[in-house]
């Protein structure tokens, strides 16, 4: 069964950093694209960004285009998000999941809850 | 690419037939697809490409559409079926989602 499993939420302060991880486990991690969505307390689901199918190039949502930063470690079967300058608006459960092919996602994980607040 | 989901919010009987539709800003047929999300769960996806039921997913679970409009459609409702859903356009970068649709109990 797939399994991703996110790490490295928690509490930080306006214009502070972060980093997410999350490992995946019962696939191939190698051959798929992964993505990054979050949900903020009371709204829905938002994507982030994402590697496209194909050719791995990472995209950015305009909300976090310059201070978010998508890479992957294919030996660690590991997937990041890099997260700087962050906002209080940046307050979110924030989701790994596996593109089975062209956005389409097909796996998810629980979530990690990020809060930004002073 | 913009996507209109409604409504937000509907309450409807255990065996209802429940609709929401999706109105994308342009034609992205069939790139668009459905999730089901529960409090507390990771959302599942239940429909891709417009109209393909995704494997495991009762077969109560429909969707068509094409160019920017789209429906789900929820026949013989279920109580495992109360949760929200979302519209979602894969067609290109930035992905967006629908606003969602709270399907409650009546």
């Amino acid at each position: 069964d797939v399994h991703l499993e996110e790490s490295g939420g928690g509490l930080v302060q306006p214009g502070g950093s972060l980093r997410l991880s999350c490992v995946g486990t019962g696939f191939n991690f190698n051959n798929h694209a992964m993505t990054w969505v979050r949900q903020a307390p009371g709204k829905g689901l938002e994507w982030v960004s994402g590697f496209s199918s194909g050719g791995f190039t990472p995209l950015y949502a305009d909300a976090v285009r310059g201070r978010f930063t998508i890479s992957r470690d294919e030996a660690k079967s590991t997937l990041f998000l890099q997260m700087d300058n962050l906002r209080e608006d940046d307050t979110a459960v924030y989701h790994c999941v596996k593109d089975a092919w062209g956005w389409l996602f097909d796996s998810w994980g629980q979530g990690i809850l990020v809060t930004v607040s002073s | 690419i913009q996507v209109t989901q409604s409504p937000s919010s509907l309450s409807a009987s255990v065996g209802d037939t429940v609709t929401i539709t999706c109105r994308a800003s342009r034609g992205i047929s069939p790139y668009l697809n459905w999730y089901q999300h529960k409090p507390g769960k990771a959302p599942t996806v239940l429909i891709s490409g417009a109209s393909n039921l995704q494997s495991g997913v009762p077969s109560r679970f429909s969707g068509t559409g094409s160019g920017p409009d789209f429906t789900l459609t929820i026949t013989d409702l279920q109580p495992e079926d109360y949760a929200t859903y979302y519209c979602q356009q894969s067609y290109s970068a930035p992905i967006t989602f629908g606003q969602g649709t709270r399907v409650d109990i009546k």
